[in-house]
């Protein structure tokens, strides 16, 4: 069974204008912890955002926020103001216990491309 | 700060051949972390370590496949013989405390494009 879902193969948002990228996730764990990663087209992974499943709030980290629905099992990023840098492929990951030890598993991902 | 380092970043070899790629993790961190990445199979964990032993190694292929960490500061994956469906990025990411040391986080080095022909 996939643990973690993006359905969003590609995505397109225009230059300045906030974009929606949907993650969707299983698992039976109480604690686990969600994190969004973009790769440009140079390849490195880069960390964005993380997101535990205690907190309370939803996580912020600049122009980047987590939309996080724990009943929903869904951890959705949201990107405001987007920029032609922001173009790259996203990964939702989420890290979860196996062995007593953490692992982290991750989404398809989805490719946003931002217009001018 | 030093984030994870990988070497080599780039690779071209021939079938056959050994490849050994490297991984220095981040100061600190206890776990240590090899993905496989490709068009078809996205990311895939190959192995991972905490504090130096390899915990699970069940995403690792084949048994030409081997990992090492020696130490802290150094870990090996190691390809022996090469295969052309080998060809992919492998990247080595480490867990420990973010830069402001809240909580634990998940950093990846730049990955290691290895192409076998």
């Amino acid at each position: 069974a996939q643990k973690i879902t993006q359905t969003q193969p590609g995505m397109f948002v225009q230059e300045k204008e906030a974009v929606t990228l949907d993650c969707t996730y299983d698992t039976s764990d109480q604690s686990y912890g969600l994190f969004w990663y973009k790769q440009p087209s140079s390849g490195e992974m880069i960390f964005l955002i993380y997101q535990g499943s205690y907190d309370e709030q939803n996580a912020t980290e600049g122009r980047y926020s987590l939309n996080f629905q724990k009943a929903r099992k869904s951890a959705n990023l949201v990107i405001s103001a987007s920029q032609l840098g922001d173009s790259a492929m996203y990964f939702c990951a989420m890290r979860e216990r196996s062995g007593g030890y953490n692992k982290l598993i991750f989404g398809a991902g989805t490719r946003l491309a931002v217009h001018p | 700060d030093a984030g994870v380092i990988q070497s080599p970043r780039h690779e071209v070899t021939e079938m056959g051949q050994e490849v050994t790629l490297r991984c220095k993790p981040i100061s600190g961190h206890n776990s240590l972390f090899w993905y496989r990445q490709t068009m078809m199979r996205g990311l895939e964990l190959l192995i991972y370590f905490n504090n130096n032993v390899p915990i699970d190694d069940s995403g690792m292929p084949e048994d030409r496949f081997s990992a090492k960490m020696p130490n802290a500061s150094f870990s090996t994956l190691k390809i022996q013989p090469s295969e052309p469906r080998d060809s992919a990025v492998y990247f080595c990411a480490t867990e420990g405390p973010d830069r402001e040391g809240s909580r634990n986080t998940i950093y990846f080095g730049e990955g290691s494009w290895l192409t076998v022909v």
